[in-house]
């Protein structure tokens, strides 16, 4: 099956700006794979920020945003806060239903 | 709002089934996409499979052959069943709605042990 690849950690300034970017092995990520992208807190569940490439839900905040970079799934953080810290994880649809999570990113704000 | 909750037992031993429920309230269950997804103490997220409300499924290819999802549009919950689970199966179990992945459980911790 397809492996996703992430940045396995970052880090970014208080009020810096940060990409985190998600490939896929089988070539390019487009909008057909309608990307996700969830944040996750120690101890906490998953919460989602992105779907469909860039949509963002009621909860997610403004600085957060979602694109398609050079054959990736991008997650670019503007502005980031000490609140940001935590690990996001991606998430890509093939053929139809079936789904595989990255490996995630550990995002430190420092 | 719709909310999931998690439930099935924290306990499996090894070679033995492991079986989770998710019950939906605060909602319908139709019309949905809905996911298992799974994290082992440590590590990152894993996509088991997903079920639409009318029954068809697609699993994670490497679960198949052990992976079994239903629903109960009646009872308004979906159910997991794992076969053969071995420790490696240890972990947080989550259910979502797939559409969007709007909403989540809490997850619940899942152990495989003798």
């Amino acid at each position: 099956q397809a492996v996703v690849t992430q940045e396995p950690s970052l880090t970014v300034s208080p009020g810096g700006t940060v990409t985190l970017t998600c490939g896929s092995s089988t070539g390019a990520v487009t909008s057909n794979h309608y990307p996700y992208w969830f944040q996750q807190k120690p101890g906490q569940a998953p919460r989602t920020l992105i779907f469909d490439t860039s949509n963002k839900h009621s909860w997610t905040p403004a600085r957060f945003s979602g694109s398609l970079l050079g054959g990736k799934a991008a997650l670019t953080l503007s502005g980031a806060q000490p609140e940001d810290e935590a690990e996001y994880y991606c998430l890509l649809s093939y053929s139809g239903a079936r789904r595989v999570f990255g490996g995630g990113t550990k995002l430190t704000v420092l | 709002q719709v909310q999931l909750q998690e439930s099935g037992p924290g306990l499996v031993k090894p070679s033995e089934t492991l079986s989770l429920t998710c019950s939906v309230s605060g909602g319908s269950i139709s019309s949905y996409y809905w996911t298992w997804i799974r994290q082992p103490p440590g590590k990152g997220l894993e996509w088991i499979g997903n079920i639409y409300y009318s029954g068809s499924t697609d699993y994670n290819p490497s679960l198949k052959s052990r992976v079994t999802i239903s629903v109960d549009t009646s009872k308004n919950q979906f159910s997991l069943k794992l076969s053969s689970v071995t420790a490696a199966d240890t972990a947080v179990y989550y259910c979502a709605r797939d559409s969007r992945m709007d909403v989540w459980g809490k997850g619940t911790t899942v152990t495989v042990s003798s």
